[in-house]
């Protein structure tokens, strides 16, 4: 079956300019994730869903981060006014349900901010 | 607050022979702890995962590790690697909550 799908695989943008990284997760997981991979370093946590509402936002790093997920499936994380520290590889994954279940990992969208 | 350590950011090993990535974490409470695997241009894959029971954990691909409460580790072993075996591999610890938190990773890289 189809797996995490992330659009789009590449981003590149200015400093200042408003960007969306789009999540799509396996069919019936209500479990997702947002992680940054910066060079060199492991994924960072940044957001959990479990269905619509973000039951966990405490890794996004400022308010300049946001991410929806309004019908429980599709997951837009949105970044205002970037900035060069800003550029990094953003993953998706999504699980079944609970801490138990395994996440599945997307490809992930490498953002570069200019 | 939860840390995980991966004492060596790359290792080279020779094919045939075993390896062991090492890893160890902090935590006050009791933790769920997992190995997973990146291969260059594709999605982090789960290897194994320590939830309770056994501490000798079984993953795919003939990876297992071991969970050591007193020294706080969870080393990731390979008796026998193959040059398909080259990858990047990432230790991670989730405690109650649904946070995980990653290690910097060990890259693996097999010779012929």
């Amino acid at each position: 079956g189809a797996g995490v799908s992330q659009t789009p695989s590449n981003k590149v943008t200015e400093k200042g300019k408003y960007v969306e990284l789009r999540c799509d997760p396996i069919s019936g997981h209500t479990a997702l994730y947002w992680y940054r991979q910066s060079l060199g370093q492991g994924p960072e946590f940044l957001i959990y869903f479990q269905g619509t509402g973000a039951a966990d936002d405490s890794g996004l790093p400022n308010d300049r981060f946001f991410a929806v997920r309004p019908e429980g499936s599709v997951s837009t994380l949105k970044i205002q006014r970037t900035e060069r520290g800003d550029s990094a590889v953003y993953l998706c994954a999504s699980s079944l349900n609970g801490v138990y279940n395994e996440q599945f990992f997307g490809p992930g969208t490498r953002l570069t901010v200019l | 607050a939860q840390s995980v350590t991966q004492l060596d950011s790359q290792v080279p090993v020779f094919e045939e022979a075993p390896v062991e990535l090492r890893c160890n974490y902090s935590s006050s409470v009791s933790v769920y702890l997992f190995w997973y695997v990146q291969y260059p241009n594709q999605g982090l894959q789960l290897l194994l995962k320590y939830l309770s029971g056994s501490t000798l954990v079984k993953g795919i691909n003939g990876f297992e590790a071991e969970f050591n409460k007193s020294q706080t580790s969870f080393h990731l072993r390979k008796p026998s690697v193959h040059i398909s075996d080259t990858a990047e591999y990432f230790c991670a610890v989730r405690t109650g909550g649904f946070k995980t938190i990653f290690g910097a990773g060990t890259r693996l890289f097999v010779k012929a």
